[in-house]
């Protein structure tokens, strides 16, 4: 069936950087855009990025311009996420999510904190 | 602030019917497709209505879509206690190139 696997999330100090990872499985991944959406502890949900299905466009959201890099690895069906210069805000469960009649489906996310 | 307006929560009886709003501009619900999303509690968002009123197989009819104009609404039909979370909804915004969501709705079965 259709997975979505997330990983690399933990404890990071402002400033620092971290790289996600999204293992996708059971459907063909390199014909598909895919998303970055992320929850903060106890709130709602913020679409981060996108990357089409050929990495030629990616777009991200105003929150992370400029310090989020999204990437994906068709040969290895995986996502990534590199995340640079971290806020305390970015704290948040990172999801990500394939483009399929909106979002679907989601992984099961993985905890990114952000804390010195 | 989230650019979509929710209500913060609902409630309802089991057997009844709720509805949950969505409030947006032209440049989002005005001119695209709405989606809406479940997050049962401890768990990932899960896609309920894509382009507006369409089921993904295996989401029970109980809940439906609709849209007008700037706004959309979500309907739960038959209330049951599994149906207790969140609800998001979502839509692409021209204006900000981005996607947008809505601020969450907490459904409380009583």
């Amino acid at each position: 069936q259709v997975q979505l696997m997330e990983s690399g999330g933990g404890v990071v100090q402002p400033g620092g950087s971290l790289r996600l990872s999204c293992a996708a499985s059971g459907f063909i991944f390199s014909g598909y855009a895919m998303h970055w959406v992320r929850q903060a502890p106890g709130k709602g949900l913020e679409w981060v990025a996108v990357i089409t299905s050929d990495e030629r466009n990616k777009n991200y959201a105003d929150s992370v311009k400029g310090r989020f890099t999204i990437s994906r690895d068709n040969s290895k069906n995986t996502l990534y996420l590199q995340m640079d210069s971290l806020r305390a805000a970015d704290t948040a469960v990172y999801y990500c999510a394939r483009d399929f009649m909106g979002f679907d489906p989601w992984g099961q996310g993985t905890l990114v904190t952000v804390s010195s | 602030q989230s650019v979509l307006t929710q209500p913060p929560s609902v409630s309802g009886t089991p057997g009844q019917r709720v509805t949950i709003s969505c409030s947006g501009s032209s440049s989002n619900i005005g001119s695209n497709s709405v989606y809406w999303y479940q997050q049962l509690p401890g768990t990932a968002p899960k896609l309920l209505i894509y382009r507006i009123n369409q089921r993904p197989s295996g989401v029970p009819d109980r809940f439906s879509g609709s849209k007008s104009g700037t706004s959309a609404s979500l309907a739960i039909s038959g209330l049951r206690s599994e149906d207790e979370g969140d609800y998001y909804c979502a839509a692409w915004d021209d204006s900000l190139s981005a996607w947008v969501f809505g601020g969450g709705t907490k459904l409380t079965v009583l």
